[in-house]
Formats: C-alpha cells, sequence, structure tokens
C-alpha cells in the first residue's frame, strides 16, 4: 500500500513570495490533515478535511493560508505572501475514517522563507 | 486548554538500555493517546494508539501505558538498538477533536 505522498521535499522562497504543497493520501482515506511543524516543537494542526469538508480549521492564518481538497482526495496547501515565520515542516497525514483512528504521515515539505 | 509535555527533552543510553520516555498532559478527558517516531527529515510514523479505555497497548519491544486520572502516559523500550535513534512524540486527542503534541524527546542510543 503507498503512503501519503507529497511534494515539493524542499522549498526556498523569499518573503511576500507565494508557494503551494501537495499532497496525495493514502487511497480510501477520508480524513486528510495539515500540520505544520516548527523547528524543536511539535506539530500543530492546520486543516483538517472530512473527504472534501473542512472539519477544523481554527488554528489556519486564514488571512495567509489557503486550503482545498478537491474531489476528496488530493490536498494543496498555499501560502500567500509569506512571512519569515512561516519557515517550518508542513506535514500532510491521512486516516481512514475520522480522527480517532491512527494517522499516516507524509515525508512533509521542508519550506525556508529568507 | 489541553497542554502537553515531555521530559527528558534529550537522552543519550547505551545500546542493550531499558528505557521510559515521559508523557504528561493537562486534561485528563481525552479520547486516545498516540505515541509517534520522527527520523531526521521524514514525517511521523504510529509507533502505539491506546484509547481512553485502554491501560496499555504493546508492540514488539515497545509498551506505552495510560494513567488518565494523573495525566500521564510512558513509552518503555526494551534493550535499545541505535535503530530505535529518533524524535519520539506523543500527541493527545481531547475534546477539541484535535490531537495535541508534545515537543518530543531526542534520543539516542550509541553503540
Amino acid at each position: 500500500e503507498a503512503g501519503v505522498a507529497q511534494s515539493p521535499r524542499y522549498k526556498i522562497i523569499e518573503k511576500r513570495q507565494s508557494v503551494a504543497f501537495w499532497c496525495n493520501p493514502i487511497s480510501g482515506h477520508a480524513t486528510l490533515y495539515w500540520y505544520q511543524q516548527i523547528l524543536g516543537q511539535g506539530p500543530k494542526l492546520l486543516i483538517q478535511f472530512q473527504n472534501n469538508g473542512v472539519v477544523d480549521d481554527s488554528q489556519l492564518p486564514k488571512d495567509r493560508f489557503s486550503a482545498e481538497r478537491l474531489k476528496g482526495v488530493d490536498s494543496t496547501l498555499k501560502i500567500q505572501p509569506a512571512k519569515l515565520e512561516d519557515s517550518a515542516v508542513y506535514l500532510c497525514a491521512s486516516s481512514h475514517l475520522n480522527y480517532q483512528e491512527t494517522q499516516y504521515f507524509g515525508p512533509g515539505t521542508r519550506l525556508l522563507v529568507l | 486548554k489541553q497542554e502537553v509535555t515531555q521530559i527528558p527533552a534529550a537522552l543519550s543510553v547505551p545500546e542493550g538500555e531499558n528505557l521510559v520516555l515521559n508523557c504528561s498532559f493537562t486534561d485528563s478527558a481525552i479520547y486516545n493517546l498516540q505515541w509517534f517516531r520522527q527520523d531526521p527529515g521524514k514525517g511521523l510514523t504510529s509507533l502505539l494508539l491506546i484509547q481512553s479505555s485502554q491501560r496499555e497497548q504493546t508492540s514488539g519491544r515497545l509498551n506505552a501505558s495510560l494513567d488518565k486520572s494523573s495525566g500521564r502516559s510512558t513509552l518503555y523500550i526494551a534493550a535499545s538498538q541505535p535503530g530505535d535513534s529518533a524524535t519520539y512524540l506523543c500527541a493527545v486527542l481531547s475534546g477539541t477533536y484535535k490531537y495535541i503534541f508534545g515537543t518530543g524527546t531526542r534520543l539516542k542510543v550509541l553503540a
């Protein structure tokens, strides 16, 4: 069974530029999560989708971050414009049905904002 | 507000030693607790998931216990190996229906 795929793996941009990350969850997984992990900290949930609907986006900085999950499969996370403090690893995870099950994580996208 | 703390932040042990990693949380009303492993430059791998009604879970050389009343969980690693070197994170699922992660324990097992 293929795991969670993410791209790109690394991205370097200058502040005020825009960037997009892509995630393909495990086939058949209804729930998809985007986390932000700042160096030395644990991951923080940005947004959770159930199929193509948003379940929780309470910690998503909506003035600059946006995310979508078209057709309940792939998802993209966008930052526009980026700030220095957005430098982090962005992790995508999926679970079969809901938040009470094991989450499977992708390798992450490491973002550096200069 | 749920807060999760992991102690120690870093640990270095010789190969073959049994060790315990600690996780504490402030709100005992949880649905479950997971222990994850994170290797440098990689995502997280779920090791053990303990439901709120359970006291422990075991997988190979790993044993995780949960004491909700005291707000604590421990991850026991038996006969540690250099391949166990990684960061270990615990995460708690509680009333907000999202996992709150600790900052992790960086483990180094010396050959």
